[in-house]
């Protein structure tokens, strides 16, 4: 299993700023994702964060507005870019081990924009 | 291609009664298939899998599950409820061979006293 800490755990902000979240394994993992869940719904990919090269987005996500690193096999950040009210939602950091078959969780960063 | 539908957002059970809450997955390839729980202000919690192998999986907190192939479900079931089941509970599925995790919309589980 793996251990995911995401830093902020919550946050209000301004619209128009940017919002860097964080998030830490405990081990060495395969795979990271990004995902967002807006109030009420599911859970939605973002990316999918790729170490050591650019994330791969998917349909409706863009880079520039949300850019993400990975430096190493345990860390990440999604950037929350220009930010606006529709932007306000829970975003949730996961990743999976290479021979692992599910994906473990954050506690998720609950942003709210204003 | 994969996909999840949850029947029911919503499900109210007594305390103490059957707990059944439902699943049916597409997928062009043999899936994994995932049951989440989340409780209010956290992350998911992974209450049980199906990879391969007996169909009727065991998980958490006296949940289980059962695969069907024939019908395409993956329906969770506890036979007791209790307080303390009251959360969100999403199921997913994840093709063979597919990196990424499908979600369903979720149900939202009430226990009433």
């Amino acid at each position: 299993s793996a251990v995911i800490s995401q830093k902020p755990s919550r946050d209000i902000c301004q619209r128009g700023t940017s919002l860097t979240i964080q998030c830490q394994v405990d081990s060495q993992v395969t795979m990271m994702f990004w995902y967002r869940q807006q109030p009420g719904q599911s859970l939605t990919l973002i990316a999918t964060a790729n170490q050591g090269s650019e994330a791969t987005y998917e349909s409706g996500f863009v880079i520039d507005k949300f850019p993400i690193s990975r430096p190493n096999l345990t860390f990440s950040t999604l950037t929350v870019s220009n930010m606006s009210p529709e932007d306000s939602s829970i975003y949730l950091c996961s990743a999976r081990t290479g021979g692992g078959t599910e994906a473990f969780f954050g506690q998720g960063t609950r942003l709210t924009v204003v | 291609a994969q996909s999840v539908t949850q029947l029911g957002s919503h499900v109210s059970v007594s305390e103490g009664a059957l707990v059944l809450l439902r699943c049916n997955y597409s997928s062009s390839v043999p899936p994994y298939l995932f049951w989440y729980v989340q409780y209010p202000n956290q992350g998911l919690q992974l209450l049980l899998k199906y990879t391969t192998g007996a169909t009727l999986v065991k998980g958490i907190n006296g949940f289980e599950a059962e695969f069907k192939k024939s019908e395409t479900s993956f329906h969770l079931t506890k036979p007791s409820a209790h307080m303390s089941d009251a959360a969100e509970y999403f199921c997913a599925v994840r093709g063979f061979g597919n990196e990424k995790l499908t979600f369903g919309t979720g149900t939202r589980l009430t226990i009433i006293p």
